[in-house]
């Protein structure tokens, strides 16, 4: 099992520039997640989908930031233009979350290995 | 607001020398706590879920208890390999979503 997988692992762009990062799921989960790591916030929830369709995008800091998922196996996350407080390293987590029937029921996350971006 | 705390930041112990890091919670409905583990340059590994007070869970010499308000992951007889941080987060509400608190990094000498 080839675990989450994350491209690039790390980026250095100019500020005003367009990045995009890149997110491969563990085959069989139908719930990602994008999260955003920093010394001074700690991880947050960027957003997340389930189904390939975005259940809550709270976490989107402002319209720079977009997330795609046109299928079971891809995902997006795409800050347009960068700024150099987006510096900041981005997870891809999934997990295969049941059918509503009976309730919610939560399986754990598995964390990509992350993508550390530096916006100059 | 939903909020997770955890405590201390950091702790610094001695080959041998258990301890316990604390977790405290703050949200509205509850749905499962979760230990995670996260070495330098790599993403959170799964430990542990916890779903109501009074559970308990153990993995090696890791040990998460759960209480109303908190949780506590004891470590006992801890090795240098253990040294990481080590995350906290709830689920709250009835999705997904994990709230996380700002970790605790461990660092165990020889």
């Amino acid at each position: 099992d080839a675990g989450v997988i994350q491209s690039p692992r790390h980026e250095v762009t100019e500020m005003g520039q367009e990045v995009t990062l890149r997110c491969k799921p563990i085959s069989g989960h139908n719930s990602l997640f994008w999260y955003r790591q920093t010394m001074m916030r700690g991880l947050e929830l960027l957003i997340y989908f389930n189904n390939n369709v975005p259940i809550d995008d709270s976490g989107m800091p402002e319209d720079r930031f977009s997330a795609k998922m046109p299928n079971a196996s891809f995902s997006t996350l795409k800050i347009q233009p960068s700024e150099p407080r987006d510096s900041a390293v981005y997870f891809c987590a999934s997990s295969f979350r049941p059918g509503l029937a009976g309730g919610s029921s939560y399986n754990e996350q598995f964390f990509g290995p992350g993508t550390r971006l530096t916006v100059l | 607001e939903d909020q997770v705390t955890q405590s201390p930041e950091a702790l610094r112990l001695q080959e041998g020398e258990s301890s316990s890091l604390n977790c405290s919670y703050t949200v509205s409905g509850l749905r499962g706590l979760f230990w995670y583990r996260q070495d330098p340059g790599k993403g959170p590994e799964f430990l542990f879920t916890l779903y109501s007070a009074g559970e308990e869970k153990e993995k090696e010499r890791l040990k998460a208890t759960l209480t109303k308000k908190e949780s506590f992951l004891h470590i006992t007889a801890p090795k240098p390999e253990d040294s990481a941080t080590y995350l906290c987060a709830v689920q709250v509400g009835g999705f997904q979503k994990l709230v996380f608190g700002t970790g605790t990094r461990l660092l165990v000498s020889p």
